[in-house]
């Protein structure tokens, strides 16, 4: 069975950083593309950042552009989430997600998602 | 970055009725389109691909159509379990943007 666990989330302060990790298991994880996904409180989803299979094509909300990086491990099956200059407005729900993408297009959509791991920046 | 725009923001209906949510794109996107549901306290749920295609699972209710820059999620006859709020997603180009989510209630 294909799944995904997040790890990593927690408590940090405005201007921290925090690192989230996303471990695969169950499916052939570089050949799909991966991404983060967050909700804010009563907000809906965003997609933070996406990353092709072989982690040559990474693309950012502009919300977090320059602040966040998306990288990724194919012999660990995990893929990771550097998030510096941290603030209150980050804080949320972050989701890793896998989808059938190549070359910035999708031909399925984000299938497989994790159960969430929450990220609170406050001081 | 392609704009992704859904209406209504929320609906209320009867057990039964036909629902329908739209999803407007701010360039022509050809079929990649897909629909989620999220519940509270849940990971969202791929309920269609590429504008029509039914997920594996999900209940034949549920339909989607359109291409280009104009689609339609319809639920043909809702049902109490389908209490969530309802996203649409581009998969055209990066960054792979969202809509802002139809909350669907029963009257």
């Amino acid at each position: 069975e294909a799944q995904l666990l997040e790890s990593g989330g927690g408590l940090v302060q405005p201007g921290g950083s925090l690192r989230l990790s996303c471990t695969a298991s169950g499916f052939p994880f570089s050949r799909y593309a991966m991404s983060w996904v967050r909700q804010a409180p009563g907000k809906g989803l965003e997609l933070v950042s996406g990353n092709s299979a072989s982690g040559d094509r990474r693309s950012y909300a502009e919300s977090v552009k320059g602040r966040f990086t998306i990288s990724r491990d194919n012999f660990k099956n995990t893929q990771y989430l550097q998030m510096n200059s941290l603030r209150a407005e980050d804080t949320a729900v972050y989701y890793c997600a896998r989808g059938d993408c190549s070359g910035g297009r999708c031909y399925s959509g984000f299938d497989i998602w994790g159960q969430g791991t929450v990220v609170t920046v406050s001081s | 970055d392609i704009q992704t725009t859904q209406s209504p923001s929320s609906v209320s209906a009867f057990v039964g009725d036909r629902v329908t949510i739209t999803c407007r794109t701010s360039q022509s996107i050809g079929s990649h389109l897909n629909w989620y549901q999220k519940k509270p306290g849940k990971a969202p749920s791929l309920l269609i691909s590429m504008a029509s295609s039914l997920q594996s699972g999900a209940p034949s209710r549920f339909s989607g159509s359109g291409s280009g820059t104009d689609f339609t999620l319809t639920i043909r006859s809702l049902q109490p379990e389908d209490c969530a709020t309802y996203y649409c997603q581009q998969g055209y180009d990066t960054p792979w943007t969202f809509g802002q989510g139809t909350r669907v209630e029963i009257k």
